[in-house]
């Protein structure tokens, strides 16, 4: 099956520098990659997420690339802010069945 | 609030019993996904429902089963409780119209079992 892998477990930087979320994945025939952000006592939210055929996507500060090749997508946050602290978790699917979750990053984001 | 509930939030229980865990969806999502999340295994997927069918299976255990009932609500039976089912259980749903399915994650029951 599918297994994926989260770097680093743990991140912390100063409010408005960038972060950076790495995960690699071992299925090539994977298709959908979601990113999700979890706060403290919530269940994981979608952030943002990119199909195999596209290498890079954005959203104002959030933005996900992806390299089919090395099988490796990542996640960057730019001028992170305070909200930005949480756990995120990074996904991947064939078809939208079964969804391999990556172990997680904590954020901490310092003002 | 992403639309999808479970009941009930927290549940306390021993080792050995039997406990049900319920998910309703968002309005018109027919795909139900249920994961455990604990602190050393992240994470896992455990199953997914489509409609009533069952779709897809994962990591899950002999002793766990679920159903998603005409209504779409689904239902996720642990039974045989041991220490290690100790864990946030999370239901998503979504909609799975062609070319989106973006999932939608309630907001979890913890179970303990003591």
């Amino acid at each position: 099956g599918e297994n994926v892998e989260q770097h680093p477990s743990t991140l912390s930087v100063q409010e408005g520098d960038s972060a950076v979320i790495k995960c690699t994945y071992s299925d090539s025939a994977s298709n959908y990659f979601p990113w999700y952000k979890q706060e403290l006592g919530k269940g994981p939210q979608l952030i943002i997420d990119i199909r195999s055929n596209v290498g890079e996507k954005k959203d104002q500060r959030i933005a996900v690339t992806l390299n089919k090749t090395a099988k490796h997508f990542s996640l960057h946050i730019t001028e992170t802010q305070p909200e930005d602290s949480a756990v995120y978790f990074c996904a991947a699917t064939y078809n939208f069945n079964k969804f391999y979750f990556g172990s997680g990053t904590k954020l901490n984001v310092k003002p | 609030d992403s639309g999808v509930t479970q009941t009930p939030k927290h549940l306390i229980t021993a080792t050995g019993q039997r406990v049900t865990l319920r998910c309703s969806p968002r309005s018109g999502d027919l795909s139900v996904y249920w994961y455990q999340q604990s602190l050393d295994q992240g994470l896992q997927f455990l199953i997914q429902y489509y409609n009533g069918e069952e779709r897809a299976k994962g990591n899950i255990l002999e002793r766990f089963s679920a159903q998603q009932f005409p209504d779409l609500h689904s239902e996720l039976n642990l039974s045989s409780l041991e220490l290690g089912d100790s864990a946030l259980y999370f239901c998503a749903s979504s909609v799975e119209i062609s070319g989106t399915d973006t999932q939608y994650f309630g907001p979890g029951t913890r179970l303990t079992v003591l």
